[in-house]
């Protein structure tokens, strides 16, 4: 079964920093870039960036461009997103998704909840 | 960047229903247009890709049209799972979504 399973919960202090990770199975990770989305509470989807676990080429939505940095351990198939400091608004959701080049974003993890707050 | 608006955001209806999901995109997205499903607390899944194709396991209940700009999301006969919110995004360009059409029961 294909899969991507998300890091848990986390609840942090604004200026901390954060990684969470989304692990791949079921298939060959290096093939498939995985993107990331946010979802702000009671809010729609946004597209935060995409990373090419073959090359590790990355391209991020001009919205989250220098505020999150994606990454990724294609030995171990596991995608990371990361904040080096992170603020009250970025509490949210966040998936990690496989994106499939003609299905668009055919499989979704299941979601890692962020919470940020003093 | 390419922008996504879906109507109506707000679609109240009653099981057995035929309902239509309009999504309109600011410029050209060919057929790059997806549907995505979300129910509370869950991550969204994908319904139709290249705007008319069906993912597998997805209802034959479930049917989406349009090219170019505009677009349809329309359920034949609603389903008591079928209450959620549904998104179009385009793929043409990076990735863009809709803000979302949440259908209610009537």
């Amino acid at each position: 079964e294909v899969q991507l399973v998300q890091s848990g919960a986390e609840v942090k202090k604004p200026g901390e920093s954060l990684k969470i990770s989304c692990k791949g199975s079921g298939y060959n990770f290096t093939n498939y870039s995985i993107a990331w989305v946010r979802q702000m509470p009671g809010k729609g989807l946004e597209w935060m960036g995409v990373i090419y676990p073959g090359d590790s080429d990355t391209r991020y939505s001009p919205s989250f461009q220098g505020q999150v940095t994606l990454s990724v351990d294609k030995s171990n198939s596991i995608a990371f997103l990361q904040w080096g400091s992170l603020r009250a608004s970025d509490t949210a959701s966040y998936y990690c998704a496989r994106r499939e080049v003609f299905h668009g974003l055919d499989v979704w993890g299941q979601g890692t909840t962020v919470t940020v707050s003093s | 960047d390419i922008q996504m608006t879906q109507s109506p955001s707000t679609l109240s209806a009653s099981v057995g229903d035929r309902v239509t999901i309009t999504c309109r995109a600011s410029q050209s997205v060919s057929s790059w247009l997806a549907w995505y499903q979300q129910k509370p607390g869950k991550a969204p899944k994908l319904l139709i890709y290249r705007a008319s194709t069906l993912e597998s396991g997805v209802p034959s209940r479930f049917s989406g049209s349009g090219s170019g700009t505009e677009f349809t999301l329309t359920i034949s006969s609603l389903q008591p799972d079928d209450f959620a919110t549904y998104y179009c995004q385009q793929y043409n360009a990076y990735y863009t979504f809709g803000q979302g059409t949440k259908l209610e029961i009537k």
